[in-house]
Parts: C-alpha cells; structure tokens; sequence
C-alpha cells in the first residue's frame, strides 16, 4: 500500500525548534518530489515547501524552515526553528504525483499535483 | 506570486444538484491548475489534475474544465459523500491554493 506516515509534532514555545518526519512506503520513494502543506486551525491549505532537483519554500517560513530528504530512509524531513504561534498547524506531507504537465521555466521544472498525502501531524506553538 | 480566488465561499446544495465552484488566478497559468476535496479532520483527496483530467478511481461525476485565468470544478449530482471542502491549486512555481469552497448540505 502507497503510504505516508508523518510524524514529530508537538507542543513547542515560541522560538523553539522542531523537526517533522515523513515515512514512505509503498513505492520507489527516490523517484518522487515530495512537498510539506500545513492546515492552521479552521483554515485553508497552504503550501510550505518543496524538494525536487531543487527545494522551494513560502515567503511565511523561508530562513526558518528547512526541507531534506534521506532517500536510504524512504523519508522527507522538515527542520522547523524559531517558531511561532502563527506556525501553528496540522503539518502534511504530500507527494508529487508526477501527473500531467510539469511547469518548466529557466531551466528548472516545478512540482505538480499532490497525489498521495499523509495524514498529518500537529504542530502547536504556545507558551 | 500567482493568487487563486475561489468562489463561492460556502455553498449549500441538496443531493442531486449539480455544483459548480470557479477558481481565477490573478494571472495565466495555463492547464497548471489542480482540484482537491477535503473532509473535516481528514487530509486532502487529489480529484483532478491539468484542469481537466479526473484522477484515477474519482467518480466520472466530478469534471474539471478551464485553462488560463478561469477554472471550474463541476459535481454533476451530489451525493451524500461530497459534502466537503474543495480546493484549486496552481502548479506553476509556488504552487499555492484557493481559500476553498465548503459545500454544505441545504
């Protein structure tokens, strides 16, 4: 079975760190981009960021988060520091399905639609 | 960066109506657009993809058309199970969602 199990959510003071996993099974694992979404509280989705042939991230968490991956683990990560009560979500990660066209400009070829997520892990920031 | 603005917001429908939600970007985006459907404390469900093309076991009732700037997401009968919340996506740099569509039950 494809599958993504998320995990390292938490409760967490403003300004601190946290790192996130997500497990993969079920399919070859290094042949996918793999993306992080977080849901706040009763809000919509948003995007996060973005590991391909190169790694994307929101104006809302770039400099503070940081994607990587470890392909020998079947496993994205997402290191999370200085965080703050606005971070404050359900954290999914998400595979790029490879479906359809892919959005190609200045060399560099972006992800397309999510096909496969986890279920989420939640991430609360308060003190 | 590209905005998404999905309406309406909330729609309320009875089972067997048929539903259209539009999603316009501030600017072109070609067929880069994706559709999700989203249950309360449940993760997102890919339903179409290039704008148009119904992702491999979702219903034929769902149909996705548009390209461009303007985008529609069509339920041809509703069911009970499509109560939800539907998203569109961009899938050009920064792929960034709409502010959803919750279709609620009349």
């Amino acid at each position: 079975e494809v599958q993504l199990v998320e995990s390292g959510g938490g409760l967490v003071q403003p300004g601190g760190s946290l790192r996130l996993s997500c497990a993969a099974s079920g399919f070859s694992f290094s042949s996918y981009s793999m993306n992080w979404v977080r849901q706040a509280p009763g809000k919509g989705l948003e995007w996060v960021s973005f590991i391909g042939s190169m790694t994307l991230y929101a104006e809302s968490v770039k400099g503070r988060f940081t994607i990587s991956r470890d392909n020998a683990k079947n496993s994205v990560f997402l290191q999370m520091n200085s965080l703050r009560a606005d971070d404050t979500a359900v954290y999914f990660c998400a595979r790029d399905g490879g479906l359809g066209p892919s959005f190609c400009s200045g060399g560099t070829c972006y992800s397309r639609s999510f096909d496969i997520w986890g279920q989420g892990t939640m991430v609360t920031v308060s003190s | 960066d590209i905005q998404l603005t999905q309406s309406p917001s909330f729609l309320s429908a009875s089972v067997g109506d048929r539903v259209t939600i539009t999603c316009r970007a501030s600017q072109g985006i070609s067929s880069y657009l994706a559709w999700y459907q989203q249950k309360p404390g449940k993760a997102p469900k890919l339903l179409i993809y290039a704008a148009s093309t119904l992702q491999s076991g979702v219903p034929s009732r769902f149909s996705g058309s548009g390209s461009g700037t303007e985008f529609t997401l069509t339920v041809s009968s509703l069911q009970p199970e499509d109560f939800a919340t539907y998203y569109c996506q961009h899938l050009t740099t920064y792929p960034l969602f709409g502010g959803g569509t919750k279709v609620e039950i009349k």
